[in-house]
């Protein structure tokens, strides 16, 4: 079993629409948690960071952690056709050290 | 200013060669993470570098080998080949607490 899961997807949504991207890790000793963005072709890019459980808010995107489920979500607001990217979670036990990545969620934005 | 570079940005080996990677970090960057990327997959961590010494190591086999600069630029050397070696290689620094800056990755195909 992996240590990140994360709903694979693909999933499409009309543009407005709020998205909920999420995953689930076995991992007590995560602290950090992120979410990513990558484009086709292009490397990840940091949407989010987030150090311990609770809330994180930055424009339409909104990161949650609660880490006594063991579980992450990315909320997007008044989706774009722009958000069409594959989201990818990391978490690290370290704020130096190695991410662990789910293995990501393709999203589309359907004007 | 430059973000993370990497070259170069596609190549072909043949099984059993040898392949090198090369990686310069964003400025202001010292230390520098390789990660594979398999198709449909999270990026998978293969090892760090500070200070010009390996720092950590992910499950890879002793194929994979790094090497850091003074100027903090990196390689990934690759020995004898296998099929399943063909994914995206991407470079990652970071120059403080959690946020690593990807490059766009070295696309590794072996026939």
């Amino acid at each position: 079993q992996k240590e990140v899961e994360q709903d694979p997807g693909p999933l499409s949504v009309p543009e407005g629409a709020i998205v909920s991207l999420n995953c689930t890790y076995s991992n007590s000793a995560f602290q950090y948690f992120m979410w990513y963005r990558q484009y086709s072709r292009k490397g990840p890019e940091l949407l989010m960071y987030t150090y311990s459980s609770g809330n994180k808010e930055d424009g339409r995107f909104t990161a949650q952690v609660d880490k006594s489920s063991k579980y992450i979500s990315l909320f997007i607001r008044d989706s774009q056709p722009s958000d069409s990217a594959t989201y990818l979670c990391a978490m690290s036990n370290t704020n130096a050290g190695k991410s662990t990545f789910g293995d990501g969620t393709t999203l589309t934005v359907k004007p | 200013d430059a973000g993370v570079t990497q070259s170069p940005t596609h190549l072909i080996k043949t099984r059993g060669q040898q392949v090198t990677l090369r990686c310069s970090p964003k400025s202001g960057h010292d230390t520098v993470s390789w990660y594979q990327q398999a198709l449909g997959q999270g990026p998978q961590f293969i090892f760090q570098y500070y200070e010009e010494e390996e720092r950590q190591r992910g499950n890879f086999p002793d194929r994979f080998s790094g090497h850091q600069f003074p100027n903090y630029s990196s390689e990934l050397n690759v020995n004898a080949l296998l099929l399943g070696d063909s994914a995206l290689y991407l470079c990652a620094s970071s120059g403080g607490p959690g946020v690593l800056h990807f490059g766009n990755g070295t696309r590794l195909t072996v026939t």
